[in-house]
């Protein structure tokens, strides 16, 4: 069975700081893996999706992760955090024939100014 | 474009009433579709997913319904709420038959008194 884990609950960072979300799965052939952002009270918005090739892929709002197959992880960073970046950030796996995504419990972002 | 509306967007209703959650899709044709209840730190449950008109898998036993009446409307419904049936639901659509992203609707907040 597919599963993905997000070691860090709540990380909390300086604006301008640079931020490293992890994210580690479990899935059993070539995976799809996806970042998505969610501010409080709204729906989740796609940062970015990895399906083949390079495996550093570039995401909306300057967010990056890359992707490693030896370490099964797909981990999410931006250079320089923006106060706007404050949000809940899910990791997912997906690529069954089932179309199904299974998403992390999410690290909630905190920026100070 | 592709656009997704859910409704209501907040929800207050009593124990033992009905419900009906409704979400469309504008903009493509036969997309999957997906039902998720969100609870505070606990992720997103997927509830419900649809490939097909009237054709709904259900993930986990519950006491929810779900409906795919036309090709882009899918309906969430329970003949009586609990107070455990609370939370943020999600609806989701992604492209026929891909491991695409799942793009979201802004969610209905739904809270049992």
């Amino acid at each position: 069975a597919q599963s993905v884990t997000q070691p860090d609950i709540h990380i909390t960072v300086s604006e301008g700081a640079s931020l490293e979300l992890r994210c580690n799965y479990s899935y059993g052939a070539t995976p799809y893996l996806f970042w998505y952002v969610q501010s409080p009270g709204q729906g989740l918005q796609l940062l970015l999706k990895y399906f083949s090739g390079d495996t550093l892929v570039q995401g909306i709002k300057g967010f990056e992760a890359e992707f490693k197959r030896s370490q099964s992880s797909f981990n999410l960073r931006k250079p320089s955090v923006h106060w706007s970046d404050a949000a809940e950030y899910f990791c997912a796996v997906g690529g069954g024939s089932n179309y199904k995504l299974t998403f992390g419990k999410g690290t909630l972002l905190t920026v100070n100014p | 474009s592709q656009t997704i509306h859910q409704w209501p967007a907040t929800l207050v209703q009593p124990v033992g009433s009905p419900l009906s959650l409704e979400c469309t899709v504008e903009g493509t044709s036969n997309p999957n579709l997906y039902w998720y209840r969100q609870a505070a730190g606990r992720g997103l449950q997927l509830l419900f997913y649809s490939v097909g008109i009237g054709q709904i898998s259900s993930e986990v036993p519950q006491n929810l319904s779900a409906s795919r009446p036309q090709d882009r409307q899918f309906i969430l419904s329970s003949k009586k709420l609990l107070l455990s049936d609370s939370g943020f639901y999600l609806c989701a659509w992604s492209e026929v038959n891909s491991n695409q992203p799942q793009h979201f609707g802004d969610g209905t907040r739904l809270s049992i008194l």
